[in-house]
């Protein structure tokens, strides 16, 4: 079955500490996506990528970087000037056309 | 800007009872609209959908149908089940260079109640 594939479920962080979460996807898709969700709250868009070595950044990139060497992977570094990093990761991909993203079931990272 | 915003919960109900979330937007242009539902330690997982307006989107007995004239996509199913417990987003998509951004509302927790 195609799909999203993220990865830690979960992870935890030291402070000073760079961390690494895993998106893979096999659903073909040129675009994807990653957000941050905050209890209570909707998501946030941190970066996005329209195609293989390209990206952007979006409403909350800072302290985040990411990378697109292949189109099936997205990974997502948080970096230690994230300063308040303890959140649920979503990685979304779609079509570049219109049409829904597909989500992944999300990595939650926290500090120890 | 681009926003959605819905009804706040948390929105407790019994089992059969009828659903309405209600789900409003401010947005340039023509957006897509989309409800996605998460369900505890879960990712996000589409529902429905509608491109136009006056479309109807409907999907496990949800519906809803876009209204253009008062910028709507409110949620509706006639009779709830247990299992429909969850956080329901609407979410508006559009195009921008080249990408498709999503513009979430907050959520909206469900709980039924047997």
């Amino acid at each position: 079955d195609g799909g999203i594939t993220q990865s830690p479920k979960y992870l935890f962080r030291k402070e000073g500490q760079n961390v690494t979460l895993s998106c893979e996807q096999n659903l073909n898709h040129d675009a994807m996506y990653w957000y941050r969700q905050d209890p209570g709250q909707g998501l946030r868009l941190i970066y996005y990528s329209q195609i293989v070595n390209d990206f952007q950044k979006g409403d909350i990139a800072e302290g985040y970087s990411v990378s697109r060497e292949k189109k099936e992977s997205f990974p997502l570094t948080v970096t230690s000037a994230q300063k308040n990093p303890t959140a649920f990761y979503l990685c979304a991909s779609s079509i570049r056309g219109p049409g829904p993203q597909h989500f992944g079931d999300g990595t939650r990272l926290s500090i120890l | 800007g681009d926003s959605v915003t819905q009804m706040e919960g948390p929105v407790t109900l019994s089992e059969e009872a009828f659903l309405t979330i209600n789900c409003t937007y401010t947005a340039t242009g023509y957006p897509s609209l989309f409800w996605y539902v998460q369900y505890p330690g879960e990712g996000l997982q589409l529902l429905l959908k509608a491109t136009k307006a006056d479309d109807k989107g409907s999907n496990k007995g949800f519906e809803a149908t876009y209204r253009k004239e008062t910028t709507s996509f409110h949620l509706e199913k006639g009779s709830v089940q247990v299992s429909d417990s969850a956080v329901y987003f609407c979410a508006l998509l559009l195009g921008f260079q080249g990408a498709q951004k999503l513009v979430f509302g907050q959520g909206t927790r469900l709980t039924i109640n047997p």
